[in-house]
């Protein structure tokens, strides 16, 4: 079964760069979350997109930003890196129709600010 | 705003053995879902075990079992027969009943299943 990509699985930033990090939901699934994950840490809600529009957001950074495109596809766009951006970027989907709140988490962008 | 709880940041069981995971939650909402995510050291976020709060009856799921005390805004995992698989990390997670709303996580308890 088809599940949700993330690209890259891997980066390596050094400081004041920007980044995009990319997130292909599962087909059908209209809905996408971004999550940022610290070392031992639990994951912290940035910022969701439904049918296209922010449909929530979290403790995203003013230096982030986001959006979901026509074919649901979404990008986050991180600018003017910091050291304490390191960390796993997850993305997750969730299906048009019910169950609407089960969310499908991809492997991960994991991030590194040198 | 909503809130998760897990006062246990730690917790270690041998195989076959029962554990439960604790996990308490804030919400002025009515209409909400729980859930248990376990992440093994692969960081992969895997989805345990679901609750809508408008259900009295607890979730089920193979091993794995909630009790679900809405009045009390708890909201506990139970693992039956523990296996060497199980090693993770557990979060309890918060979600209010409007689409495309946060997933709110608990800090976290890691399980260690030791043979």
């Amino acid at each position: 079964a088809a599940g949700v990509i993330q690209s890259p699985r891997h980066l390596i930033k050094e400081k004041r760069e920007t980044a995009t990090l990319k997130c292909y939901p599962i087909p059908r699934h209209d809905t996408v979350y971004w999550y940022q994950q610290g070392p031992g840490q639990d994951p912290q809600f940035l910022i969701s997109f439904y049918e296209k529009m922010q449909s929530d957001k979290g403790s995203i950074p003013d230096r982030f930003s986001a959006q979901q495109f026509s074919d649901y596809h979404s990008e986050l766009n991180m600018s003017s890196l910091e050291l304490g951006d390191s960390a796993l970027y997850f993305c997750a989907s969730s299906p048009y129709g019910s169950p609407r709140e089960k969310l499908f988490f991809g492997s991960g962008t994991q991030l590194s600010v040198l | 705003a909503q809130t998760v709880t897990q006062s246990q940041p730690e917790m270690s069981v041998q195989e076959a053995e029962t554990v439960t995971l604790s996990c308490t939650y804030d919400t002025s909402e009515n209409n909400y879902y729980l859930f248990w995510y376990k992440q093994p050291p692969s960081r992969q976020m895997i989805l345990v075990i679901r609750q809508e709060a408008y259900k009295q009856q607890n979730a089920t799921e193979n091993r794995f079992s909630v009790n679900f005390q809405k009045a009390a805004k708890s909201f506990s995992l139970k693992i039956s027969d523990s296996q060497l698989g199980d090693t993770a990390m557990y979060f309890c997670a918060f979600m209010r009943g409007q689409a495309g709303t946060a997933l709110i996580f608990g800090k976290g308890t890691t399980l260690s299943v030791s043979s």
